[in-house]
């Protein structure tokens, strides 16, 4: 079983700031790492799934780093709205593709206006 | 279409009942997988399908079976309720294979007593 693990597990930001949050992942045997955003109520959706160490990807304001050789992620948010309040999720996925995902505990955001 | 669709949303059980968590799919996905979320854990993958006849257990297997019969459904079954088993379920499913992006259902929140 992998061990994955975020930081912070919460996070108070003014709206207006940027922000970033951690994910970190066994790096051997890697696959693929997945970026999920959660709100209150609804199901988790897919931001970015990442699989070559340098990858970087951008949504709009939110974008994404990956380091497979020491096992980490970062998420970026740019200039935070009250709509980006959720739970991000990480899960990294590996053994070649035919095994789930392991998820992280998440990291809870709230955009103070 | 629909996409991943779960019923019931909610259901309260008594100690030792059996139920059956339904979660179906029309996007012709081969890859699904359940879930569950309790507080302070990420989501821990019960059991997943990487196609009709094909089932594998994740990393919380115990008190639950699955099948798969068809490409569309992948039900999940309680033998025998116990509390511990109170948790919000999601199933969701991937149709691409190199990065297992995954669309989650709605959930089912049940309840053991």
């Amino acid at each position: 079983i992998l061990n994955v693990e975020q930081s912070p597990q919460s996070l108070h930001v003014q709206e207006g700031d940027s922000t970033n949050f951690t994910c970190s992942f066994p790096s051997s045997n890697f696959y693929a790492l997945h970026w999920y955003r959660w709100e209150t109520a609804k199901s988790p959706e897919a931001l970015f799934v990442m699989t070559l160490n340098g990858d970087e990807k951008k949504k709009g304001r939110i974008s994404a780093t990956l380091n497979t050789k020491e096992g980490y992620s970062y998420l970026y948010i740019k200039g935070s709205q009250p709509e980006d309040s959720a739970t991000y999720l990480c899960a990294s996925h590996s053994g070649g593709g035919a095994d789930g995902l392991t998820f992280g505990k998440g990291t809870h955001l709230i955009i103070q206006p | 279409n629909a996409g991943v669709t779960q019923t019931p949303k909610f259901q309260v059980l008594k100690t030792g009942q059996s139920m059956t968590l339904q979660c179906a799919q029309d996007m012709n996905h081969e890859y699904m997988s359940w879930y569950r979320q309790d507080p302070g854990m990420g989501l821990r993958l019960i059991h997943y399908s990487v196609g009709a006849g094909i089932t594998d257990q994740g990393e919380v297997p115990n008190g639950y079976n699955v099948s798969r019969s068809t490409t569309e459904d992948f039900p999940l079954r309680l033998l025998s309720a116990a509390p511990s088993q109170t948790s919000v379920y999601f199933c969701a499913s991937s149709g691409d294979y190199n990065s297992h992006e995954q669309y989650f259902g709605p959930g089912t929140r049940l309840t053991v007593t």
